[in-house]
């Protein structure tokens, strides 16, 4: 079974500095994939990053990047220079590389960004 | 220009009064889901099509039905609908691969009266 934790419920950073959301994960498995998405309050889920657990470096995407470590078990979402926009729920995610069928999410954590 | 479509925005229907939720996608994806998510809660997955195989969560309600007429289209049947299944359902697709994310669509948010 697989288990992700994000131990933060919320998050408050000032525009313009970098924020880090916190994620555990606990699973069995040998190969699998991490996932970040962002949900405003308007509801839809966005897709931010990915990391496979076999990549030897950092997913990056734009403001996105993912902190992994796989010994620790952690894949912390980092944001940097936040903004108004970033004010959202974030989640993470995990599921098994070979397919994204079941992907096991975190509770979330609300990330607000003040002026 | 929306890829995962879902209609409507926002369903009102009575306490055990058949409802159906659509969703359709412009993606050519192969795999689509639809999850419950309520308030202040993750996504929980009810079930997924991978092409026309239909699979089932274990503890997904025998209450919700979805089809699946054809690879653009899906649906969720909520046959009785009681006050436990008001929540926001979302609609996701994605092809099948290493590291594929999944396509989510603005979600349907269903209230029970």
């Amino acid at each position: 079974a697989q288990k992700i934790t994000q131990t933060q419920p919320g998050m408050f950073v000032q525009e313009k500095e970098a924020v880090t959301l916190d994620c555990t994960y606990d699973t069995s498995d040998q190969s699998y994939g991490l996932f970040w998405y962002k949900q405003p309050s308007s509801g839809e889920m966005i897709f931010l990053i990915y990391q496979g657990s076999y990549d030897e470096q950092n997913a990056t995407e734009g403001r996105y990047s993912l902190n992994f470590q796989k010994a620790r078990k952690s894949a912390n979402l980092v944001i940097s220079a936040s903004q108004l926009g970033d004010s959202a729920m974030y989640f993470c995610a995990m599921g098994p590389r070979g397919s994204n069928y079941k992907l096991t999410f975190g509770k979330g954590t609300l990330l607000t960004v003040n002026p | 220009d929306a890829m995962v479509i879902q209609n409507p925005r926002y369903q009102v229907t009575q306490f055990g009064k058949p409802v159906t939720l659509s969703c359709s996608q412009t993606l050519n994806h192969n795999v689509m889901y639809w999850y419950q998510q309520k308030s202040s809660q993750a996504p929980k997955l009810l079930f997924h099509y991978y092409d026309k195989d239909f699979n089932n969560e274990a503890d997904t309600p025998d209450n919700f039905q979805s089809r699946r007429p054809n690879t653009s289209f899906c649906f969720l049947d909520i046959r009785s609908p009681g006050l436990g299944d008001a929540a926001m359902y979302l609609c996701a697709t994605s092809r099948q691969g290493l590291g594929q994310p999944q396509h989510f669509g603005d979600g349907t948010r269903l209230s029970i009266l």
